[in-house]
C-alpha cells in the first residue's frame, strides 16, 4: 500500500491568500486526522472524520479553517483567508477502525505551509 | 483535559548507550502511543500499549497505569536512533493528545 498521500509537500503562499490541502489515507482506512504541528504548541488535532462524516471539529482554530471529506478516499483542509500565523507542517493521518486508542495511526508526510 | 508531561526535552548520547524517555499523563487513560518523528519529519507508530510491556527489536515501552507514567527503552544506541520521540494518549472519544516530544541525539 502507498501510505497515506498529502500533496502539496510544501506550499508557500502570500496572507490573504486561499490554501487547500489535500490528503488520500490509506484504502480501507475508516477514520481520518488533520493535525498541525508548530514548534510552541507542537502536535494538534484539528479534526477527524469516522466514515467520511466529521465527528469533532473542535480543534479548527477559527472560521477560516474547514474541511472536508467527499468521499472515503479524499479529504481538504482549506484555510481561507491565510495568515502567517498559519505557517506550520499539517499531517494527515487515517487509521483502519474507529477507536483511536486500539488502531495504529499511519501519518502522511506531512505539508508544510509559509504563509508569508 | 489530559496533560501530557515528557521528559527530558532534550537529550544527547554516545552510540551505544542505554536511553529512558519518560512520559507522565494527568488523567487516567486506556491506552498511550509512542510515536517516532524521523528528521525528515515524517512521523511513524512506534507502540500503542495499555498495561505492562512492549518490545520492537531494541526499543522497549512499558507503562504504569496506576502511576500514570510510560517509559520508552532504546538499548544499544545507535545514530539512526536520532529523532523526537512522542508519546500520547486519548482523551474523549477518539482525540489523541500529544507531549512535547523528547529530541533524542546519538552520537556516533
Amino acid at each position: 500500500d502507498a501510505g497515506v498521500i498529502q500533496s502539496p509537500r510544501h506550499e508557500v503562499t502570500e496572507m490573504g491568500q486561499e490554501v487547500t490541502l489535500r490528503c488520500k489515507p490509506i484504502s480501507g482506512h475508516n477514520s481520518l486526522f488533520w493535525y498541525r504541528q508548530t514548534m510552541m504548541r507542537g502536535l494538534e488535532l484539528l479534526i477527524y472524520f469516522n466514515n467520511n462524516v466529521p465527528i469533532d471539529d473542535s480543534g479548527m482554530p477559527e472560521d477560516r479553517f474547514s474541511a472536508k471529506m467527499p468521499n472515503a478516499s479524499f479529504s481538504t483542509l482549506k484555510i481561507q483567508p491565510s495568515e502567517p500565523r498559519d505557517s506550520a507542517v499539517y499531517f494527515c493521518a487515517s487509521i483502519k477502525g474507529l477507536r483511536v486508542d486500539t488502531d495504529t495511526q499511519y501519518f502522511g508526510p506531512g505539508t508544510r505551509l509559509t504563509v508569508l | 483535559k489530559n496533560e501530557v508531561e515528557q521528559s527530558p526535552q532534550n537529550l544527547t548520547a554516545q552510540e551505544g548507550e542505554f536511553i529512558t524517555i519518560n512520559c507522565s499523563y494527568s488523567v487516567g487513560i486506556s491506552a498511550l502511543h509512542w510515536l517516532q518523528q524521523h528528521p525528515g519529519g515524517g512521523i511513524v507508530s512506534l507502540f500503542m500499549l495499555s498495561s505492562g510491556k512492549k518490545k520492537h527489536g531494541r526499543l522497549i515501552a512499558t507503562i504504569n497505569i496506576q502511576e500514570k507514567h510510560s517509559s520508552l527503552h532504546i538499548t544499544a544506541s545507535h545514530p539512526r536512533d536520532s529523532a523526537v520521540y512522542i508519546c500520547a494518549v486519548r482523551e474523549g472519544a477518539q482525540k489523541l493528545v500529544f507531549g512535547q516530544g523528547t529530541r533524542l541525539t546519538i552520537n556516533p
